[in-house]
């Protein structure tokens, strides 16, 4: 079966511009996490979404960073004003059910940010 | 708070000689540990986890992992090295009660021809 999504692949942007990074889940998974691995800080959880609603948000770095989830299903994350800084891998995961630590959490592929 | 320590940044084998990857781990209540492994360019995919029924844990492509609580340690093994096991390793603890993934630095696994 098709596994986790995330879009695009690779993005380069311009310091100061703002990007989204879109994440479909696993089909039937109520919950989904955002993580965002880079070299100096190895792989860092950022958001946690229960359906629709994110009841944990303390790994986003600053107020620049935003994640919405609709519908149970897709989730966007987006990052104003980009910094050189925000430059990593963005992974997306999946989960069954609503966040036990038991549960097995599926990955996409990443999304590659590169801020000039 | 949990925590986990991969011992080792990068482990060098020859190809059909054993691997162990060693892995710590910090949890104040019932851990759920994991295995993934990461090849270039490509997401993580689970290799295996334990949560708490047998402490000898079999995953897929060979590997195995033993949870020790007296050592409070979770290490990859896997008895015999394929080239295509060259790949990035991360050890994961999730704590009872939690749903959130603290990863290890990660090991970066060469085998050699």
């Amino acid at each position: 079966g098709a596994g986790v999504s995330q879009s695009p692949s690779n993005k380069v942007t311009e310091k100061g511009k703002d990007v989204e990074l879109r994440c479909d889940p696993i089909s039937g998974h109520t919950a989904l996490y955002w993580y965002r691995q880079s070299l100096g800080q190895g792989l860092e959880f950022l958001i946690y979404f229960q359906g629709n609603s994110a009841p944990d948000k303390s790994g986003l770095p600053s107020d620049r960073f935003s994640a919405e989830r609709t519908g149970g299903s897709v989730s966007t994350l987006t990052i104003q004003r980009t910094q050189q800084e925000d430059s990593a891998v963005y992974l997306c995961a999946s989960s069954l059910t609503s966040g036990r630590s038991t549960d097995t959490q599926y990955f996409g592929p990443g999304t590659r940010l590169t801020v000039l | 708070a949990q925590s986990v320590t991969q011992l080792d940044s990068h482990v060098s084998v020859s190809e059909g000689t054993p691997v162990l990857l060693r892995c710590n781990y910090s949890s104040s209540y019932s851990p759920s540990l994991f295995w993934y492994v990461q090849h270039p360019n490509k997401g993580l995919q689970l290799l295996l986890k334990y949560t708490s029924a047998a402490t000898l844990v079999k995953g897929i492509n060979g590997f195995e992992a033993e949870f020790k609580k007296s050592e409070t340690s979770f290490h990859l093994t896997k008895p015999s090295a394929h080239m295509s096991d060259a790949a990035e390793y991360f050890c994961v603890v999730s704590e009872l009660g939690t749903y959130k993934y603290i990863f290890g630095t990660g090991t970066r696994l060469k085998v050699l021809a």
